[in-house]
């Protein structure tokens, strides 16, 4: 039974460009949240999809997008890219309902120079 | 906006003695969740509350839900050194979870 899996595990970009992250869920899940981790710093939240929508949104700019496929996989895009934006993202998924617990990938670790 | 505040930041432990860590928030929460990141690791789920007051135990792992459901706790008794991580709790007021920041046990054998 694969858990959470993410690509890719590290990335490199530099400022301004753009960068698009992925993620398939845990199987039976079919919710998919995004998260943000700056060094020493909890998870963020930026945005959960389910049934290929975007139902909630953290306190992140336009400039964070992201999609949901009929497969429940999901991409988180970021464009415009900052120095900010170092950082780990992690993606967890679950099963739809209030707040159910999240399992987390191993997580993409981006490195803007 | 909804503030999660985890208190110590960091906690120095012997192998054997206890480690209590603290979580308030700002505002009433729906449930409140528990973490354990490994370093180097993803957050692992450890476990949910929802009821005002509620207590649950894991083996030497003891989680709490205050009244008001602002605060709560999570208490490991005997430490050991497989317990080294950050312990983060992430709670709820609407749908969005809130993580606090972490507090990080150190094990010393």
């Amino acid at each position: 039974d694969a858990g959470v899996t993410q690509s890719p595990t590290h990335l490199i970009k530099t400022r301004g460009q753009q960068v698009t992250l992925r993620c398939s869920p845990k199987s039976g899940h079919d919710t998919v949240s995004w998260y943000q981790q700056a060094l020493g710093q909890g998870p963020q939240f930026i945005f959960q999809y389910y049934e290929e929508e975007e139902r909630q949104r953290g306190n992140f700019p336009d400039r964070f997008s992201g999609h949901q496929f009929p497969n429940y996989s999901s991409e988180l895009n970021v464009n415009a890219l900052l120095l900010g934006d170092s950082a780990l993202y992690l993606c967890a998924s679950s099963r739809r309902g209030v707040l159910q617990p999240q399992h987390f990938g191993d997580g993409t670790r981006l490195s803007i120079l | 906006g909804q503030q999660v505040m985890q208190i110590p930041q960091y906690q120095h432990v012997q192998e054997g003695e206890d480690f209590t860590t603290y979580c308030n928030s700002s505002t009433t929460l729906s449930n409140i969740q528990w973490y354990k990141q490994r370093p180097g690791g993803h957050p692992v789920f450890l476990i949910q509350l929802v009821k005002s007051g509620e207590v649950k135990k894991q083996k030497r792992l003891t989680f709490q839900f205050g009244e008001a459901k602002k605060n709560s706790s999570l208490h490991i008794t005997a430490t050991q050194t497989t317990d080294v991580g950050t312990y983060f709790c992430a709670g709820a007021e609407s749908y969005i979870p809130t993580f606090g920041r972490g507090t990080s046990l150190i094990v010393h054998p």
